[in-house]
């Protein structure tokens, strides 16, 4: 069975710092990743995948992040914080053979000024 | 293009009483899914389908109905309200290449049961 877990409840990081939600996974088959931001009230929106290739997948407003396979894991990151990151960020994860997506509990950013 | 479009964006219901989610998308994506959201506990898969008439369980389905009978709509039925059924409910759509992307989510609909 699929699964994620999202280790932190809370990230807490200064503006201008460099910051990282963990996240691993377990799949039975070759694993598609993805992270997702949810902001107040919203629904969530993509911010990127791991399908296959480079370990190191750039997605939007300058996040990044590292596909290890031997560790299973996907943490994200961003070198250099903002205070408009602040949101709650999920991490999910799809066994390439089939259709579910299943999610992490989510992570709550918090970047102080 | 509105993308997943849910209806209502509220309700409040009373213990035992009815209602269905309203979910459509107008992107033709072949597979869409019911989610719900509880502090603290992310987004557990609630049904998903893969196509008009074909429909499956999630992870937490007990409470629940679902029906495909258009690519572009995917009703959530609830037939006796329950206050632990009190939660965010999210739809989303996935195209019908598996690998290609991410999935679209809705603005979400705030279910209290009182």
């Amino acid at each position: 069975a699929q699964s994620v877990a999202q280790p932190e409840d809370q990230v807490n990081v200064a503006e201008g710092n460099p910051l990282t939600v963990k996240c691993t996974y377990s799949v039975s088959g070759n694993p598609y990743l993805f992270w997702y931001v949810q902001y107040p009230n919203r629904g969530l929106q993509f911010l990127l995948k791991y399908i296959t290739g480079d370990n190191l997948v750039k997605g939007s407003y300058g996040f990044e992040a590292e596909f290890n396979k031997s560790q299973t894991s996907f943490h994200l990151k961003k070198p250099s914080a903002l205070v408009s990151d602040s949101a709650l960020y999920f991490c999910a994860v799809r066994d390439g053979e089939g259709f579910k997506t299943i999610f992490g509990a989510g992570t709550r950013l918090f970047v102080k000024a | 293009n509105a993308g997943v479009t849910q209806t209502p964006k509220f309700r409040i219901l009373k213990i035992g009483q009815s209602m269905t989610l309203q979910c459509a998308q107008d992107m033709n994506h072949n597979y869409m899914y019911w989610y719900r959201q509880d502090p603290g506990m992310g987004l557990k898969l609630i049904y998903y389908s893969v196509g008009a008439g074909i429909t499956d369980k999630g992870e937490v389905p007990n409470g629940y109905n679902v029906s495909r009978s258009t690519t572009e709509d995917f009703p959530l039925r609830l037939e006796l309200a329950a206050p632990s059924q009190t939660s965010v409910y999210f739809c989303a759509s996935l195209p019908g290449d598996r690998e290609a992307t991410e999935a679209f989510f809705g603005q979400g609909t705030r279910l209290t049961v009182v």
